[in-house]
């Protein structure tokens, strides 16, 4: 789900199918994770977070897998709905001192009727 | 209950001159932080304030400055404005520091330098 320059990573999906959006992070010392959902003109909006002592959570339509193996964060969106169609984008938080927050470049979900 | 308010919604500026935006947050929440989105780098820290005191700060030049009021209304000031500082600039409040809570954004306030 990393972008370079501009040009954000585009994943068109049909309405009904599952979509899967994808996040490496880089600081194996994250402990908490979270994704966000941005429609055009608004500001992000919480979807679900995940701390590093789960590898898995779901919430409604939605599930965080979490690869501390390899870095990996997706979000699977269930029955995806033209209303879906935003950028999503994570977000991780290094543990112990203060909290800055980071996060990835987005992935832009177009979600076809 | 009302949402995170940003005030303007739209700002035009030319270099060289200052800024001031506001942020009033979810009532009751004490921690609000201020973030700079632009297409080239994305969503970027800028500082959290939790009861009146700056906790965090990004990696951002010193022209860069917030406060926070008694109330939790927060105010975020640019000065001597450069065409980079042209972006999205969103604010976030949530009851307890950055990590503890779901932060709730505001719209935005679009910053155009000239």
């Amino acid at each position: 789900g990393e972008s370079v320059g501009l040009h954000l990573p585009t994943l068109s999906v049909q309405e009904g199918d599952n979509s899967i959006i994808n996040c490496a992070y880089s600081n194996s010392a994250s402990d908490y994770f979270i994704w966000y959902k941005q429609e055009s003109g608004k500001g992000p909006q919480f979807i679900i977070d995940i701390r590093s002592n789960m590898d898995k959570r779901q919430g409604q339509r939605v599930t965080v897998l979490l690869n501390k193996t390899v870095k990996h964060l997706s979000l699977q969106i269930a029955a995806t709905q033209p209303g879906d169609s935003a950028v999503y984008f994570c977000a991780e938080k290094t543990s112990g001192g203060s909290y800055i927050p980071t996060f990835g470049r987005g992935t832009s979900l177009i979600v076809h009727p | 209950k009302a949402g995170v308010t940003q005030t303007p919604r739209y700002l035009i500026k030319t270099r060289g001159q200052q800024v001031t935006l506001s942020c009033s947050p979810i009532s009751g929440h004490r921690s609000v932080s201020w973030y700079q989105q632009t297409p080239g780098q994305g969503l970027q820290f800028l500082f959290e304030y939790f009861s009146e005191t700056q906790r965090n700060k990004g990696n951002f030049p010193g022209r860069f400055s917030g406060r926070q009021f008694s109330n939790s209304r927060s105010e975020m000031n640019v000065s001597t404005l450069e065409l980079g500082d042209s972006a999205l600039y969103l604010c976030a409040s949530s009851l307890g520091p950055i990590g503890t809570d779901t932060q709730y954004f505001g719209p935005g306030t679009r910053l155009t330098v000239l």
